[in-house]
């Protein structure tokens, strides 16, 4: 199985900032990287499809990035409604499986 | 609008066994491959299986291989889970999710789970 590893497992950020976080394949998987937002009591959000993708509605300050084993999602400017777990997820090989998440907290 | 409607969860004993539903409506669901996803209180995403629009392909996580099994009926736009043997372990809310597809060949590579169900809850436990 393609093991995915998400840096770091969680972050302290304002409101403005500028958040990267990294998601790593234990093997290539092309361009095959999900990104998903999800907040307490709610079912996962889809952000960013194929790497690089941005899912219908989601807002531009939101980006991904990468190919092979290397993926970032970076998002430009924290707004409140950010403030959430983000996960990565691996569609190239089933099992699809998930990176174990970010939490992305206030400071 | 898309909507996904998941129904079955409950509290089950050790051994037990039980049925997940999920209803869809708002797209044309014979045309998507379809996915159960769980989360276990406090934890993260697990994907548990995937099916083929014609049911002609299924895959599983090794975790639930053998126990359960993945269905669809297109006439009544519905998504199946049966799950047998039920574990402590596998107390978690289920989730399905539209798996829509990049296709090439005679295979495909997915597109991220782009709608999901609200979740049921299901409680393994004596």
């Amino acid at each position: 199985d393609i093991q995915m590893t998400q840096s770091p497992s969680s972050l302290s950020a304002s409101v403005g900032d500028r958040v990267t976080i990294t998601c790593r394949a234990s093997q290539s998987i092309s361009n095959y990287l999900n990104w998903y937002q999800q907040k307490p009591g709610k079912a996962p959000k889809l952000l960013i499809y194929a790497a690089s993708s941005l899912q219908s509605g989601v807002p531009s300050r939101l980006s991904g990035s990468g190919s092979g084993t290397d993926f970032t999602l970076t998002i430009s400017s924290l707004q409140p409604e950010d403030f959430a777990t983000y996960y990565c997820q691996q569609s190239h090989t089933t099992p699809w499986t998930f990176g174990q998440g970010t939490k992305v907290e206030i400071k | 609008e898309v909507q996904l409607v998941e129904s079955g969860g409950g509290l089950v004993q050790p051994g037990g066994s039980l049925r997940l539903s999920c209803a869809a409506s708002g797209f044309t669901f014979s045309r998507y491959w379809m996915s159960w996803v769980r989360q276990a209180p406090g934890k993260g995403l697990e994907w548990l299986a995937n099916i083929k629009q014609d049911e002609s392909e299924k895959y599983y996580v090794d975790s639930v291989k053998g126990r359960f099994t993945i269905s669809r009926d297109n006439a009544q736009n519905s998504l199946y889970l049966q799950m047998n043997s039920l574990r402590a372990e596998d107390t978690a809310i289920y989730y399905c999710a539209r798996d829509p597809r990049n296709y090439y060949g005679s295979g495909s590579y997915g597109l991220g789970f782009d709608y999901w169900g609200q979740g049921t809850l299901v409680t393994v436990s004596s």
